[in-house]
């Protein structure tokens, strides 16, 4: 039970590259979230999605996209990064049962 | 607009002190309050949670003191060791709102000192 993982762990891209960062629960979670955290800043949420096939605006969408396909895996997408997305990304899930989100270890990213 | 409001940003504490972290909030719909611990290079993580029913929940030498009248909650860390340094963030989820996300504060950073 690996719970939730996050690919890659760490990425540089030039302005306007693109890329994909994929969340992968294994506890059958219903919802999934894309969290950025900068230094005092907190946790942003990004998008979320409340099951497969669903995707919806956080505080903070743009220049993102998502998709759910399949229930254990959720994407975040860059088309084309900017410095401004220079941050540490965070992917979390939770059941239908309780309220506690679980996070993954994170994706440092590093736009120049 | 920061829905909860965390403070301090840094706090340093000597090992065998008390720590206490403050959050604020305006919304009266919020109906849980976690609070997650993160240590560097790594994600957050549940720390320990209330209910806007009761006052106070504790957990070993972590307690959670809500006041709802006030709309404020605290974490107090009771004889704070070296490994409790961290980052820590207080959150709040709104009843009814079908995204159920959190709201986080914006995190202080305990280092408790030896």
């Amino acid at each position: 039970n690996a719970g939730v993982t996050q690919t890659p762990k760490f990425r540089v891209l030039k302005t306007g590259q693109s890329m994909t960062l994929l969340c992968a629960q294994d506890m059958n979670h219903e919802y999934m979230y894309w969290y950025r955290q900068d230094p005092g800043m907190g946790l942003r949420l990004i998008h979320y999605s409340v099951g497969e096939g669903t995707t919806a605006k956080g505080e903070v969408p743009d220049g993102y996209n998502v998709s759910r396909l399949k229930k254990q895996n959720f994407l975040l997408g860059l088309e084309s990064a900017a410095p401004s997305q220079t941050s540490v990304y965070f992917c979390a899930s939770r059941g239908t049962a309780a309220y506690e989100q679980y996070f993954g270890p994170g994706t440092r990213l590093t736009v120049t | 607009q920061q829905q909860v409001k965390q403070s301090p940003q840094s706090l340093i504490v000597q090992k065998g002190g008390i720590s206490i972290i403050n959050c604020a909030y305006e919304n009266t719909a919020f109906d849980y309050f976690p609070w997650y611990q993160q240590f560097p290079g790594k994600g957050p993580a549940l720390l320990i949670a209330i209910r806007p029913d009761v006052s106070e929940k504790k957990e070993g030498r972590f307690t959670i003191s809500f006041n709802k009248s006030a709309k404020q909650f605290s974490l107090h860390i009771m004889d704070s060791q070296p490994g409790d340094s961290a980052t820590y963030f207080c959150a709040a989820r709104q009843v009814f709102d079908p995204s159920n996300q959190f709201y986080f504060g914006t995190g202080t950073s305990l280092t408790v000192i030896p």
